[in-house]
């Protein structure tokens, strides 16, 4: 059973850079896809209390996408040696203060620059304060 | 991008009765090509992250009890639990995938009555 956990820092200061890890368990970053189905991996945040708002998402072959809001501020990286991708958000501030999921896109894409699919698999999600 | 609506933001339920929600997006996403509309319904817990409940509009993931059924077609959907259970007290989210970005609803918090 393939499972993602979010690891790093639960509070992180004005003007700094958020970084995230996703480790992927039970199966492998890159590999899965078929002819009719490919997998996107994804970050989302939930600000407390409030929906949901995808913040980016990657392809193994390297293919990413990010939200235009925010992305002058974001890069997701990938490791696929240890089956963990990453999330870095510079100079944040409290409005970046939320719960940050990881998780699978199931897509019927054959564009691997599609980035857009259902979410199946999700991570337990970790709560970034940001705060002085 | 595309702007879905969800309705109630609330709604309040007895145990064993219907629960209703309503989601509309503001524009169609049936593919023509395939028939299919790329519409997704999860059911987020507190404290929990969503957990996927209906995709393609109709399909239910597996593991998913039969009481939780999705319908509707191009720009209105509509998620029903036939009967509702205590484990059923959460927040229901609807989500396109037609278009990329995918985007959500707002929610709509089911809860006892």
């Amino acid at each position: 059973q393939l499972q993602l956990q979010e690891s790093g820092p639960g509070l992180v200061k004005p003007s700094e850079t958020l970084s995230l890890t996703c480790t992927v368990s039970g199966g492998s970053i890159s590999s899965g896809s078929s002819s009719s189905i490919s997998y996107f991996w994804d970050w989302i945040r939930q600000p407390p209390g409030k929906g949901l708002e995808r913040i980016g998402s990657f392809h193994y072959s390297g293919n990413t996408y990010y939200n235009p809001s925010l992305k002058s501020r974001v890069t997701i990286s990938v490791d696929t040696s240890k089956n963990q991708f990453s999330l870095k958000l510079s100079s944040v501030t409290a409005a970046d203060t939320a719960v940050y999921f990881c998780a699978r896109v199931v897509s019927d894409c054959s564009d691997l620059t599609c980035h857009k699919g259902y979410f199946d698999l999700w991570g337990r999600g970790t709560l970034v304060t940001v705060s002085s | 991008d595309i702007v879905m609506t969800q309705s109630p933001d609330s709604l309040a339920v007895s145990l064993g009765e219907r629960a209703t929600i309503n989601c509309k997006s503001s524009q169609s996403v049936l593919y023509s090509v395939n028939n299919k509309n790329y519409l997704a319904w999860y059911q987020q817990r507190p404290g929990q992250p969503p957990q996927l409940l209906i995709y393609w509009a109709s399909t239910r993931e597996s593991g998913v009890p039969d009481r939780f059924s999705g319908s509707g077609s191009g720009t209105d959907f509509t998620l029903t639990i036939s009967t509702l259970q205590a484990e059923d007290v959460a927040v229901y989210y609807c989500q396109q995938y037609y278009n990329t970005p995918p985007t959500f609803g707002g929610g709509t918090k089911v809860e006892l009555k």
